[in-house]
């Protein structure tokens, strides 16, 4: 089965500042989808980006862009000029048929 | 607006019961999936389904089983609950879509049971 892993439980990070969350995942296939999503206090999920794997130009959503690097199974999300309303788990996915996700990267942001 | 209904937000139940937990999603997605969510331990597959009647094994099958009669309605079933059962069950559903199909379809999720088995 396919893996994801997000080593960072937990993150911080001053408001105004940029943030990056890393995420890896394990894969025998060449096709394929991967995502970020953003968990509020609310508990509901909330897409905040997604990158094809035949895309080779990273994918970006206003203060929101990926670094994915295929060959190192690497995608990785940064949050430029983070607000407190980014405050959130979030998590890395990835997709063939079904979805994956990792277990999550807490991020707090300071005042 | 669409939306992927849970039945309940939060749910009692004492060991050994039979617990049905529904999700009903109104997009006419062919694909349902349920989750549980443990804090550390992230979203875990339990089953999914892309089609009426058809249901494939996720990562933790096990003490699970699914029923999908009608296309907008995904039953989880607790045949025996267990107090390692309890947890944040989150439902989700989207379009069909395969690797090669130019499809980057999201999840659309409900908004989760928090069960408790005492």
């Amino acid at each position: 089965a396919q893996t994801v892993t997000q080593s960072q439980p937990e993150m911080s990070v001053q408001e105004a500042e940029t943030v990056t969350l890393s995420c890896t995942y394990d894969t025998s296939e060449s096709d394929y989808y991967l995502f970020w999503y953003k968990q509020p206090p609310s508990r509901q999920m909330i897409l905040v980006i997604r990158q094809e794997a035949y895309k080779q130009q990273n994918a970006t959503e206003n203060r929101f862009s990926v670094n994915f690097q295929k060959a190192a199974k690497s995608f990785s999300l940064k949050i430029s000029d983070s607000q407190l309303g980014d405050a959130a788990m979030y998590f890395c996915a990835y997709r063939t048929n079904d979805m994956r996700f990792g277990a999550g990267t807490r991020l707090t942001v300071k005042p | 607006d669409v939306k992927v209904t849970q039945s309940s937000r939060y749910l009692v139940k004492r060991t050994g019961e039979k617990v049905f937990l529904e999700c009903v999603q109104d997009m006419d997605h062919e694909n349902m999936f349920w989750y549980r969510q443990d804090p550390g331990l992230g979203l875990r597959l339990i089953y999914f389904s892309y089609d009426v009647k058809m249901k494939e094994k996720g990562d933790i099958p096990e003490g699970y089983s699914v029923s999908r009669e009608k296309k907008e309605r995904f039953s989880l079933i607790l045949e025996s609950a267990s107090t390692n059962q309890t947890s944040m069950y989150l439902c989700a559903s989207n379009r069909a879509g395969w690797t090669g199909t130019s499809t980057n379809e999201k999840l659309f999720f409900g908004s989760g049971t928090q069960l408790s088995v005492l």
